[in-house]
This record gives structure tokens, sequence and C-alpha cells, in this order.
């Protein structure tokens, strides 16, 4: 069984597009969060949910929106795409409220390309 | 400020030899330290958790890291490389606040 799925793996698309990234986790954890991945395979947290709760949002474009309908979804839409949105897209959860001593769970990553 | 700093973006060792992979962070109260790997076109697995226990911690695979406040380190060593070793590892700091921070990487060739 798959702890944390996203879907779609590969997202190919046109500047200016909208596209959303779906993430599901069946292990019963309380926090959700999404990662960006750059060309150079630096990972930074973009938002955290518990709960539904949105926890953490760094400092991300507005054109980035997460949703998350239950405690185990965690979409990413993202409005007006740019070149520079071109990266892996992670998803993660962890148990309990906060990153803390936590250990997350990452899903395979989704990697979109902004033509 | 970079909390978290891996010496080192690219770390080749042979077959069977010792792998060390450095890692320094900064921080003015303890933190938690993780160590995290990645295999190609995958996503990250947990390693191993420093959470204020024992220094010394053993994780997945044979692979441990020593917690040394004085030098502000969290190193990831292991005794004898193996060519399933080859991908690429992330020291990670949790601190308070929700702030959590990952190390820019550093990728592990392992030569046959």
């Amino acid at each position: 069984d798959t702890a944390v799925s996203q879907t779609p793996k590969y997202l190919v698309t046109q500047m200016g597009n909208d596209k959303s990234i779906k993430c599901e986790q069946n292990l019963g954890h309380d926090t959700m969060y999404w990662y960006k991945q750059d060309s150079k395979k630096f990972l930074k947290i973009m938002f955290s949910y518990n709960n539904k709760e949105l926890i953490i949002n760094e400092t991300v474009p507005n054109r980035f929106s997460p949703k998350s309908p239950d405690k185990a979804h965690l979409n990413l839409h993202i409005n007006s795409l740019e070149l520079g949105d071109s990266a892996v897209y992670f998803c993660a959860s962890s148990q309990g409220e906060h990153l803390s001593y936590n250990e997350q769970f990452f899903g395979p990553g989704t990697r979109l390309t902004v033509l | 400020a970079q909390s978290v700093t891996q010496l080192g973006s690219h770390v080749s060792v042979s077959e069977g030899a010792l792998v060390l992979l450095r890692c320094n962070y900064s921080s003015s109260v303890p933190p938690y330290l993780f160590w995290y790997v990645q295999y190609p076109n995958q996503g990250l697995q947990l390693l191993l958790k420093y959470t204020s226990a024992a220094t010394l911690v053993k994780g997945i695979n044979g692979f441990e890291a020593e917690f040394k406040k004085s030098e502000t380190s969290f190193h990831l060593t292991k005794p004898s490389a193996h060519m399933s070793d080859a991908a690429e590892y992330f020291c990670a700091v949790s601190l308070t606040g929700n702030q959590f921070y990952f190390g820019t990487g550093t990728s592990l060739t392992v030569i046959p």
C-alpha cells in the first residue's frame, strides 16, 4: 500500500495555464506538507497543514494555493504558471501537530515542466 | 542565515570504504536533527534523527550520526559503502516555531 501518493507523476504545461497536483496519505497523519525541489536539488517547504488548517505558509507567490478537503488530502493548485515554477514538488505527511521531531513521509514527487 | 550547512555537494567513495557526509547547524537552542536519503526519482526517506537523547544515533542501512554540540555538527557515517548507497543525502534541522530547513544536499557516488 502506498503511504503518500501524488498525481500526476509528470506534468508538462504551457506558461499561463492553471494546474493542480493531488496528494493523499493513508497513514492517518495529522499534518501534511508541500515542498519544492529545484534543479539543484534544493528543497524548500512551501506549506504545512494540520487537521485541514494552514500552519506554515512560507514566502511563495499567491499563485500557489493549497487546499485540504480532509485530513488525508492536500492538493496544490497553481495559477498562471511561469517558467520558474518548473521543479519537482513533493508532498509529505507526519504525525503530530507540527514539524518538531516527527518523521516526515514523502510522496514520490511530481515533476512539473513549464514550457 | 543558513541554519544547516552541508559541506561538499558531491562525495565519491570506493565500495567498502568509509562514508562521511558532513552537516553543521546553527541554532541557539538544542535542535532536532535529521538525515534523509533520496534515491533517484524517488521521494525522501528518513535515515535517522537526533532528538536530544543519545548523541550517537543509529539509523537504517548501517548509517549512524553523532551529535556534537561543541562543533555544532551532525555528520553521517557508514563504515563500509555499498553500491546501493549511491543517492542524494539531506541533513535537516527543526527549530522552535515550526522552522524546518533542509541542507543543500550531498550526492554520494560509490565507485566499484
